[in-house]
């Protein structure tokens, strides 16, 4: 059975430092990975994906994706992070082949502070 | 391009009542999800529908949830009898595409409270 862990229930940052939310994740087969965001009292928006190609996967809002097959992960990441980051991630994936169900982690609160 | 709606955004109801959520896709959008989250755990599978059929219910609890998509388009959910574990966050998502092309679009999500 396929799964993702995220490992942190909340990540805080200070605006304008680094930040990095970290996932992994089980599954047969190629995986295929997402990140969504959810902002508060939100549906969940989708981040970015990696299907193939490039490890390094860039998507919305300056956030990018780092796809480490050696070490099952799939951590997000943004060079500087801003305020309005503030929000809760989930990781997803589904494994490759046929028809397979998407499966979401538990999800990241990310906090970033003033 | 309206997004995918659900109604209603939260419902409080008592053990032992039946709640129906509502689902409206995309237009155009033929796959239609159901997932719920539990308070601080993770986002789960319920079922997906291709046009009006069930392409996979695996995720559903039990029999006390029934899933329909009647003519392709909106979906409902309905919950009964509800019990106090069905407390939750249900969320409808729908995809044209695949899902391992393409993203998944969300609702806002139907909180259902169960006393």
């Amino acid at each position: 059975a396929q799964s993702v862990a995220q490992p942190e229930d909340q990540v805080n940052v200070a605006e304008g430092n680094p930040l990095t939310v970290k996932c992994t994740y089980s599954v047969s087969g190629n995986p295929y990975l997402f990140w969504y965001v959810q902002y508060p009292n939100r549906g969940l928006q989708f981040l970015l994906k990696y299907i193939t190609g490039d490890n390094l996967v860039k998507g919305s809002y300056g956030f990018e994706a780092e796809f480490n097959k050696s070490q099952t992960s799939f951590h997000l990441k943004k060079p500087s992070a801003l305020v309005s980051d503030s929000a809760l991630y989930f990781c997803a994936v589904r494994g490759g082949g046929g028809y397979q169900k998407v499966t979401f982690g538990t999800g990241t609160k990310l906090q970033v502070i003033p | 391009e309206a997004g995918v709606t659900q109604f209603p955004s939260h419902s409080v109801i008592e053990k032992g009542q039946t709640v129906t959520l509502r689902c409206d896709p995309i237009s155009g959008h033929d796959n239609l999800y159901w997932y719920r989250r539990v308070m601080g755990k993770e986002i789960k599978f319920l079922l997906h529908f291709v046009k009006e059929s069930k392409q996979d219910e695996s995720g559903m609890p039990n029999n006390r949830f029934l899933a329909e998509r009647t003519g392709g388009t909106y979906s409902t959910l309905k919950v009964q009898p509800a019990e106090l574990e069905d407390s939750g966050v249900y969320f409808c998502a729908s995809s044209f595409t695949a899902v391992n092309t393409g993203e998944l679009f969300f609702g806002e999500g139907s909180r259902l409270t169960v006393l």
